[in-house]
Protein backbone atom coordinates (compact mmCIF):
# COMPACT_ATOMS: atom_id res chain seq x y z
CA UNK A 1 0.00 0.00 0.00
CA UNK A 2 1.17 3.68 -0.23
CA UNK A 3 2.86 4.87 2.33
CA UNK A 4 5.24 7.60 3.32
CA UNK A 5 8.89 7.39 5.10
CA UNK A 6 9.93 10.80 7.10
CA UNK A 7 13.69 11.22 8.66
CA UNK A 8 12.95 10.75 12.56
CA UNK A 9 13.35 13.38 14.69
CA UNK A 10 13.87 14.91 17.21
CA UNK A 11 16.51 17.91 15.07
CA UNK A 12 17.84 20.16 17.26
CA UNK A 13 18.98 23.32 15.54
CA UNK A 14 20.69 26.87 16.47
CA UNK A 15 18.58 29.64 15.12
CA UNK A 16 20.03 30.60 11.38
CA UNK A 17 20.79 26.79 10.57
CA UNK A 18 20.15 25.15 7.45
CA UNK A 19 17.27 22.75 7.72
CA UNK A 20 16.51 19.39 6.07
CA UNK A 21 13.72 17.05 6.83
CA UNK A 22 14.32 13.88 4.48
CA UNK A 23 10.27 12.63 2.94
CA UNK A 24 10.36 9.62 0.40
CA UNK A 25 6.95 7.77 -0.35
CA UNK A 26 5.66 5.10 -2.31
CA UNK A 27 2.24 5.24 -3.77
CA UNK A 28 0.27 4.52 -7.18
CA UNK A 29 -0.25 6.65 -9.82
CA UNK A 30 0.56 10.43 -9.13
CA UNK A 31 -0.40 11.68 -5.63
CA UNK A 32 -0.11 15.22 -4.75
CA UNK A 33 2.26 15.53 -2.19
CA UNK A 34 2.50 18.06 1.20
CA UNK A 35 3.86 19.35 4.21
CA UNK A 36 1.80 20.07 7.37
CA UNK A 37 3.07 21.64 10.46
CA UNK A 38 1.87 21.31 13.89
CA UNK A 39 2.55 24.20 16.43
CA UNK A 40 2.38 23.28 20.28
CA UNK A 41 -1.12 22.73 21.68
CA UNK A 42 -2.53 23.15 17.52
CA UNK A 43 -4.20 21.34 15.02
CA UNK A 44 -2.26 20.58 11.32
CA UNK A 45 -1.93 23.22 9.28
CA UNK A 46 -1.10 23.04 5.34
CA UNK A 47 2.42 24.36 5.11
CA UNK A 48 3.33 23.67 1.57
CA UNK A 49 2.12 21.28 -1.23
CA UNK A 50 2.93 19.94 -4.80
CA UNK A 51 0.46 18.09 -7.39
CA UNK A 52 3.30 16.87 -9.77
CA UNK A 53 6.17 16.18 -10.61
CA UNK A 54 9.04 18.57 -10.51
CA UNK A 55 6.50 21.22 -9.16
CA UNK A 56 8.10 23.15 -5.96
CA UNK A 57 5.77 24.18 -2.94
CA UNK A 58 7.21 27.03 -1.06
CA UNK A 59 5.95 29.24 2.08
CA UNK A 60 7.42 31.29 5.08
CA UNK A 61 10.42 30.87 3.67
CA UNK A 62 10.09 26.40 3.53
CA UNK A 63 10.32 25.13 0.23
CA UNK A 64 9.65 21.25 -1.11
CA UNK A 65 10.51 19.97 -4.76
CA UNK A 66 8.05 16.65 -6.04
CA UNK A 67 10.70 14.46 -7.04
CA UNK A 68 9.66 11.38 -8.96
CA UNK A 69 12.49 9.98 -10.11
CA UNK A 70 13.52 9.41 -5.77
CA UNK A 71 10.32 9.62 -5.02
CA UNK A 72 11.15 12.20 -2.37
CA UNK A 73 9.72 15.45 -1.02
CA UNK A 74 12.53 16.94 1.09
CA UNK A 75 11.81 19.76 3.21
CA UNK A 76 14.44 22.45 3.20
CA UNK A 77 14.22 26.05 4.62
CA UNK A 78 18.03 28.23 4.60
CA UNK A 79 17.72 30.17 8.22
CA UNK A 80 15.52 28.50 11.11
CA UNK A 81 13.81 31.29 13.43
CA UNK A 82 12.82 29.87 16.84
CA UNK A 83 9.46 30.21 15.84
CA UNK A 84 9.75 27.72 13.61
CA UNK A 85 10.35 24.74 16.41
CA UNK A 86 7.24 22.39 15.50
CA UNK A 87 6.23 19.21 14.68
CA UNK A 88 6.27 18.78 10.86
CA UNK A 89 4.69 15.88 8.81
CA UNK A 90 4.75 14.65 5.08
CA UNK A 91 1.79 13.58 3.52
CA UNK A 92 0.09 12.18 0.44
CA UNK A 93 -2.97 11.90 -1.27
CA UNK A 94 -4.42 8.29 -2.16
CA UNK A 95 -6.20 8.03 1.72
CA UNK A 96 -4.00 11.12 3.00
CA UNK A 97 -1.49 8.99 4.21
CA UNK A 98 0.79 11.10 6.84
CA UNK A 99 4.52 10.00 8.12
CA UNK A 100 5.39 9.98 11.17
CA UNK A 101 6.28 13.64 11.96
CA UNK A 102 9.61 15.63 13.13
CA UNK A 103 9.87 17.56 15.65
CA UNK A 104 11.77 20.53 15.26
CA UNK A 105 13.67 22.61 18.16
CA UNK A 106 15.38 25.18 17.43
CA UNK A 107 17.45 27.24 19.96
CA UNK A 108 18.37 31.14 19.74
CA UNK B 1 -14.48 32.54 11.63
CA UNK B 2 -14.77 28.88 13.02
CA UNK B 3 -13.16 26.48 10.68
CA UNK B 4 -13.49 23.01 12.27
CA UNK B 5 -14.21 22.41 15.34
CA UNK B 6 -13.81 19.51 18.26
CA UNK B 7 -15.22 19.20 21.54
CA UNK B 8 -13.96 18.28 24.16
CA UNK B 9 -10.55 19.20 24.13
CA UNK B 10 -9.83 16.57 27.07
CA UNK B 11 -11.27 13.91 28.23
CA UNK B 12 -10.42 11.09 31.01
CA UNK B 13 -12.71 7.96 30.67
CA UNK B 14 -12.95 4.09 32.42
CA UNK B 15 -12.94 1.05 30.47
CA UNK B 16 -15.91 0.13 28.46
CA UNK B 17 -17.52 4.05 28.89
CA UNK B 18 -18.51 5.20 25.93
CA UNK B 19 -17.86 8.67 24.66
CA UNK B 20 -18.72 10.97 21.60
CA UNK B 21 -15.95 12.98 20.07
CA UNK B 22 -17.90 15.55 18.56
CA UNK B 23 -16.59 17.62 15.48
CA UNK B 24 -18.30 20.49 13.25
CA UNK B 25 -17.37 22.67 10.42
CA UNK B 26 -18.82 25.84 9.09
CA UNK B 27 -17.21 26.02 5.60
CA UNK B 28 -19.42 23.51 3.79
CA UNK B 29 -17.16 21.31 3.00
CA UNK B 30 -18.04 17.72 1.85
CA UNK B 31 -15.34 15.78 3.21
CA UNK B 32 -14.65 15.05 6.84
CA UNK B 33 -12.20 12.47 8.91
CA UNK B 34 -10.97 11.37 11.97
CA UNK B 35 -7.42 10.54 12.82
CA UNK B 36 -5.95 9.45 15.44
CA UNK B 37 -2.21 10.81 16.66
CA UNK B 38 0.27 8.61 18.45
CA UNK B 39 3.94 8.89 19.48
CA UNK B 40 6.07 7.94 16.66
CA UNK B 41 3.47 6.61 14.05
CA UNK B 42 2.24 10.04 13.12
CA UNK B 43 -1.66 10.51 12.10
CA UNK B 44 -3.85 7.16 11.13
CA UNK B 45 -7.05 7.61 9.63
CA UNK B 46 -10.12 5.89 11.40
CA UNK B 47 -13.30 6.98 9.15
CA UNK B 48 -13.95 9.27 6.78
CA UNK B 49 -17.18 10.86 4.77
CA UNK B 50 -17.52 12.17 1.62
CA UNK B 51 -21.20 13.46 2.22
CA UNK B 52 -23.77 13.15 4.02
CA UNK B 53 -25.15 9.88 4.88
CA UNK B 54 -21.91 8.66 3.44
CA UNK B 55 -19.01 6.82 5.86
CA UNK B 56 -16.35 4.61 5.35
CA UNK B 57 -13.59 3.02 7.06
CA UNK B 58 -10.15 4.03 7.14
CA UNK B 59 -7.09 2.42 8.39
CA UNK B 60 -7.64 1.64 11.69
CA UNK B 61 -11.57 1.69 12.37
CA UNK B 62 -11.86 -0.69 14.83
CA UNK B 63 -13.22 0.22 17.94
CA UNK B 64 -15.12 3.49 16.82
CA UNK B 65 -18.25 4.24 14.80
CA UNK B 66 -18.92 7.77 13.25
CA UNK B 67 -22.07 8.76 11.50
CA UNK B 68 -22.75 11.76 8.87
CA UNK B 69 -26.43 12.85 9.08
CA UNK B 70 -25.68 16.64 8.01
CA UNK B 71 -22.53 18.62 5.50
CA UNK B 72 -21.13 20.55 9.04
CA UNK B 73 -21.45 17.71 12.32
CA UNK B 74 -18.92 14.25 11.92
CA UNK B 75 -19.20 12.78 15.46
CA UNK B 76 -16.94 10.19 16.27
CA UNK B 77 -18.74 7.63 18.88
CA UNK B 78 -16.36 5.03 21.45
CA UNK B 79 -18.92 2.58 22.58
CA UNK B 80 -16.48 0.56 24.63
CA UNK B 81 -13.22 2.58 25.66
CA UNK B 82 -10.05 0.76 25.87
CA UNK B 83 -6.96 1.91 27.15
CA UNK B 84 -5.07 1.11 23.66
CA UNK B 85 -7.67 4.43 22.51
CA UNK B 86 -5.96 7.03 24.78
CA UNK B 87 -4.41 9.45 21.67
CA UNK B 88 -5.11 12.30 20.68
CA UNK B 89 -8.19 12.75 18.05
CA UNK B 90 -8.08 15.09 15.25
CA UNK B 91 -10.90 15.82 12.52
CA UNK B 92 -10.29 17.03 9.60
CA UNK B 93 -12.35 18.40 6.40
CA UNK B 94 -11.58 19.17 3.08
CA UNK B 95 -13.68 20.72 -0.05
CA UNK B 96 -11.93 17.98 -2.23
CA UNK B 97 -14.13 14.67 -2.85
CA UNK B 98 -12.42 13.23 -5.77
CA UNK B 99 -12.21 10.20 -5.15
CA UNK B 100 -14.16 7.67 -3.16
CA UNK B 101 -11.56 6.64 -1.02
CA UNK B 102 -10.19 10.08 -0.31
CA UNK B 103 -9.20 13.41 -0.56
CA UNK B 104 -6.87 15.25 -3.62
CA UNK B 105 -6.70 18.59 -1.94
CA UNK B 106 -5.70 20.54 1.41
CA UNK B 107 -7.33 19.37 4.91
CA UNK B 108 -8.70 21.86 7.72
CA UNK B 109 -7.48 20.49 10.82
CA UNK B 110 -9.61 21.04 14.80
CA UNK B 111 -7.45 21.99 17.63
CA UNK B 112 -7.58 18.33 18.37
CA UNK B 113 -8.98 16.04 21.39
CA UNK B 114 -6.57 14.24 24.32
CA UNK B 115 -8.58 11.51 24.99
CA UNK B 116 -7.46 9.21 27.82
CA UNK B 117 -8.56 6.30 28.97
CA UNK B 118 -7.73 4.38 32.84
Amino acid sequence: GDSVTQMEGPVTLSEEAFLTINCTYTATGYPSLFWYVQYPGEGLQLLLKATKADDKGSNKGFEATYRKETTSFHLEKGSVQVSDSAVYFCALTNDMRFGAGTRLTVKP
Amino acid sequence: NAGVTQTPKFQVLKTGQSMTLQCAQDMNHEYMSWYRQDPGMGLRLIHYSVGAGITDQGEVPNGYNVSRSTTEDFPLRLLSAAPSQTSVYFCASSQDRHAAQGVTGELFFGEGSRLTVL
